[in-house]
Parts: C-alpha cells; structure tokens; sequence
C-alpha cells in the first residue's frame, strides 16, 4: 500500500498559486495519483489524476517528477471558493491492486483569505 | 448530470434503533463504496461493491453494520443496534474506473 503524506495546513491569500505536494515514496508501478477536492459538508470531489510528468485540465495541474516519488498538486489563482480540504491518493486503477485509491488520509486543509 | 442519491440526508435516532441509509448510484457505475467520516479519523472506507458483488467490508464492524445492493440501483448500510459512536457523515460513492462520485452524505446522530 503505497502510503502518502501531505502537509496539515497551508494558509493562502486570493489570487496567488498554490503548489500543495505530496510525498508517496513506495508507489507501485501500476500506481496512479489521484487528488480530490471537499468543501465543509460535501463528499469529496475528483480534481485531477496522473501517472507520470504533467497533467492539466479546467481546475488544476499535477506534476509528478520522473521518479514518481511525489506529486504536486496546483492550483492557479485562489478564490476564497477554493478553501477545501484537498486529498491525494495513490493506487491501480479500477481500484484494483492495493486499493490505495480509496484510502483519503487526513488531507490538506487550505485556506484562502482575502 | 449524473448524481449519486443518499437518503436520508440527516437522521437522530436513540441509542439500540436500527438505522438504515440508502443510496442510489450514478447508472452505469460498476462500483460502489460506502464511507464514513469524522473528525477524529477522517474518511474510512467501509465496504465496496462490485456488479452488486461484496469486494470487501474490512472497515466496517461485522456484528452491528451491513451492507447490501439487492440490485444495480440501490445500495444500502445498516446499523443493527444503533450507538453513539456510529455518530457520523456516511458517504456512498459510484465509479467505473479510478474516479470516485460521492453523494451528499447522510449525517447520522446516535443519542
């Protein structure tokens, strides 16, 4: 089970980037990376996934370095809307293998202030 | 656009009731998983299903909590008897590949 770690908390203030990282040392090959979103009283939403160098779309970008230790999830000009806790989760797809992709940890709480 | 129910959405029941949550998928997801969250510990998952199969309920206490999907459009967990540390946010969830859909959660208080 390819364990991840990710900071507690980071503050923000609107308009910046955010880079909120994850470190996830004993990925398997088959391994994806995957990050969702929860705001207060919602059920967590799918932001991005990835394998390897860099994925984009509407939302965010990931990128993950060529050893596939890590991943960074980014987020390009804060709104306040963007205050969430955001997860990173690694396993197979088809939540296959390990089924680490359904394991949520603590996540990362953000916060965007004016 | 394609959402996964829960129902319902809030339930206080007294410690020894049998609680009941039901959840209906997102048509044409193969999988379905039952969570549970606080703040102590966060998102658990408990059970998940496969084309209505059990695939595996490790998280979830055998002796009070079980889970079922008599067909492809409603899943549901049950609590038999019901206690005050079952206090929680439960969340069902649908997919069909990596990604995760998650309904509204049902939040259930044991008094």
């Amino acid at each position: 089970l390819a364990k991840t770690t990710q900071p507690i908390s980071m503050d923000s203030y609107e308009g910046q980037e955010v880079n909120i990282t994850c470190s996830h040392n004993n990925i398997a090959t088959n391994d994806y990376i995957t990050w969702y979103q929860q705001f207060p009283s919602q059920g967590p939403r799918f932001i991005i996934q990835g394998y390897k160098t860099k994925v984009t779309n509407e939302v965010a970008s990931l990128f993950i370095p060529a050893d596939r230790k890590s991943s960074t999830l980014s987020l390009p000009r804060v709104s306040l809307s963007d205050t969430a806790v955001y997860y990173c989760l690694v396993g197979e797809l088809n939540y296959g293998g390990s089924q680490g992709n359904l394991i949520f940890g603590k996540g990362t709480k953000l916060s965007v202030k004016p | 656009d394609a959402r996964v129910t829960q129902t319902p959405r809030d339930k206080v029941t007294e410690m020894g009731q049998e609680v009941t949550m039901r959840c209906q998928p997102i048509l044409g997801h193969n999988t379905v998983f039952w969570y549970r969250q606080t703040m102590m510990q966060g998102l658990e998952l408990l059970a998940y299903f496969r084309n209505r199969a059990p695939l595996d309920d490790s998280g979830m206490p055998k002796d009070r909590f079980s889970a079922e999907m008599p067909d492809a459009t409603l899943a549901t967990l049950k609590i038999q008897p019901s206690e005050p540390r079952d206090s929680a946010v439960y969340f069902c969830a649908s997919g069909s590949g990596y990604e995760q859909y998650f309904g509204p959660g049902t939040r259930l208080t044991v008094t």
